[in-house]
């Protein structure tokens, strides 16, 4: 079955550093990937997403994913973080053999030490 | 473009009252969308698909006669939690897919905070 996981459930950075947010996914065939942004309360938006072509891909806000297919892999990245990227992050995979459901992980909560 | 609203952003009601969520595609003709429910400090579960004209999908587990779908139109959805409990709080989020994309992108709205006394 597809699957996402996030194995990080919480990570903490001070501002400046650079991030990685780790996603592995489970999917018979090329996925379609997205990573979303929730600060708390809110709804859902989409930083980045990949369908095919370049494997490292550029979201909003200055995070960039990279599609790799050999380790399943769809990390986050972004160079220099600030206060205000303070929310929790979800990698998902879209299911093109199940009317296009969006399957999310649980989710990483990034704190931002001043 | 691609905006999709919820109304209300929060309700609260008492036990045993219904409440009914409307989900709208403000810019965009909606095929498909998707009810979602988060509990605090969890991830997003697919409650039910609906496509527009025909009796929503839902997922294994989720009570179809609790939690009513209509899809009446290309730009509106509406969830009605009937005979609202305690356990029904939730953060109730939907999504549309927009009519005539080849991929299967869904666009988010800003989600219902339930409330059951």
């Amino acid at each position: 079955a597809q699957s996402v996981t996030q194995p990080d459930i919480h990570i903490t950075v001070s501002e400046g550093a650079s991030l990685e947010l780790r996603c592995n996914y489970s999917y018979g065939a090329t996925p379609y990937l997205f990573w979303y942004v929730q600060s708390p309360g809110q709804g859902l938006q989409l930083l980045l997403k990949y369908f095919s072509g370049d494997t490292l891909v550029q979201g909003i806000k200055g995070f960039e994913a990279e599609f790799k297919r050999s380790q399943s892999s769809f990390n986050l990245r972004k160079p220099s973080v600030h206060w205000s990227d303070a929310a929790e992050y979800f990698c998902a995979v879209g299911d093109m053999n199940r009317d296009d459901k969006i399957i999310f992980g649980k989710g990483t909560r990034l704190h931002i030490l001043p | 473009g691609a905006v999709v609203s919820q109304h209300p952003s929060r309700v609260i009601c008492k036990s045993g009252t219904s409440v009914k969520i409307e989900c709208r595609s403000l810019d965009f003709q909606a095929t498909t969308m998707f009810w979602y429910r988060q509990f605090p400090k969890q991830s997003l579960m697919l409650m039910a698909t609906s496509n527009e004209g025909s009796k929503a999908t839902y997922e294994q587990g989720v009570e179809k006669d609790k939690f009513l779908i209509n899809h009446a139109s290309l730009t509106l959805s509406t969830l009605t939690v009937t005979s609202a409990h305690p356990e029904d709080s939730s953060f109730y989020i939907c999504s549309a897919r927009e009519k005539g994309l080849a991929y299967n992108e869904q666009f988010f709205g800003p989600g219902t905070r339930l409330t059951v006394l």
